[in-house]
């Protein structure tokens, strides 16, 4: 069955520092992956995706993802968090037919001072 | 321009009514989909309809009736509210098999 596992339910950073999320996916076929940002009270943000090609993608507000698929996992990064990113962050796996979108449960990142 | 718009933003209402949702899309895609977001922030699709026609269609109670007029507008409408309906319901549009985007959500709360 399709699934994806975001392991961090809660992450806190200080401004400035790095950041990595986690995202592990189990998918039958070559996956189409994403991740999305949701701001408080806002609708979801895509932020970057990895269709095929290299599997480091770059998206906006400087975050980037790698794809490895022998760990099936599809980690986001960015180099300094502002604390703006404060955000609740949303890791995705689509592709077949339909392009349905199964999401992970997110993880929220506060971010301090 | 807003790409993906649902309206209303909010919207409160009692146990047992009829309500609908609309959602337009300006962005020339071709499919368009409804989720719905619970209280734990978890996503889950509904429907999706491509060129009008229903594609996928989830595990959802037969209260929830999605309709695609064009290519540009899927509406959904709910009957016979219930409390566990309460939450939040995202409209999104795609070409086919590609990046879905996003509109702002729907807020319902059903009392």
């Amino acid at each position: 069955a399709q699934s994806v596992t975001q392991p961090d339910i809660h992450i806190t950073v200080s401004e400035g520092a790095s950041l990595e999320l986690r995202c592990n996916y189990s998918y039958g076929a070559t996956p189409y992956l994403f991740w999305y940002v949701q701001s408080p009270g806002q609708g979801l943000q895509l932020l970057l995706k990895y269709f095929s090609g290299d599997t480091l993608v770059q998206g906006i507000k400087g975050f980037e993802a790698e794809f490895k698929r022998s760990q099936s996992s599809f980690n986001l990064r960015k180099p300094s968090v502002h604390w703006s990113d404060a955000a609740e962050y949303f890791c995705a796996v689509g592709g077949g037919g339909y392009n349905k979108l199964i999401f992970g449960a997110g993880t929220r990142l506060a971010v301090h001072p | 321009d807003t790409a993906v718009s649902q309206t209303p933003k909010y919207l409160v209402t009692q146990m047992g009514n009829d309500k609908s949702i609309k959602c337009e899309q300006n962005l020339g895609h071709d499919t368009m989909y409804w989720y719905k977001q619970d209280s734990k922030k978890f996503l889950k699709i509904m429907f999706s309809y491509n060129n009008k026609e229903l594609i996928i269609n989830e595990t959802v109670p037969n209260r929830f009736s999605p309709k695609s007029p064009d290519k540009a507008h899927l509406n959904l409408h709910i009957n016979s509210l219930e409390l566990g309906d309460s939450a939040v319901y995202f409209c999104a549009s795609s070409r086919y098999q590609e990046t879905q985007y996003f509109g702002p959500g729907t807020r319902l709360l059903v009392l």
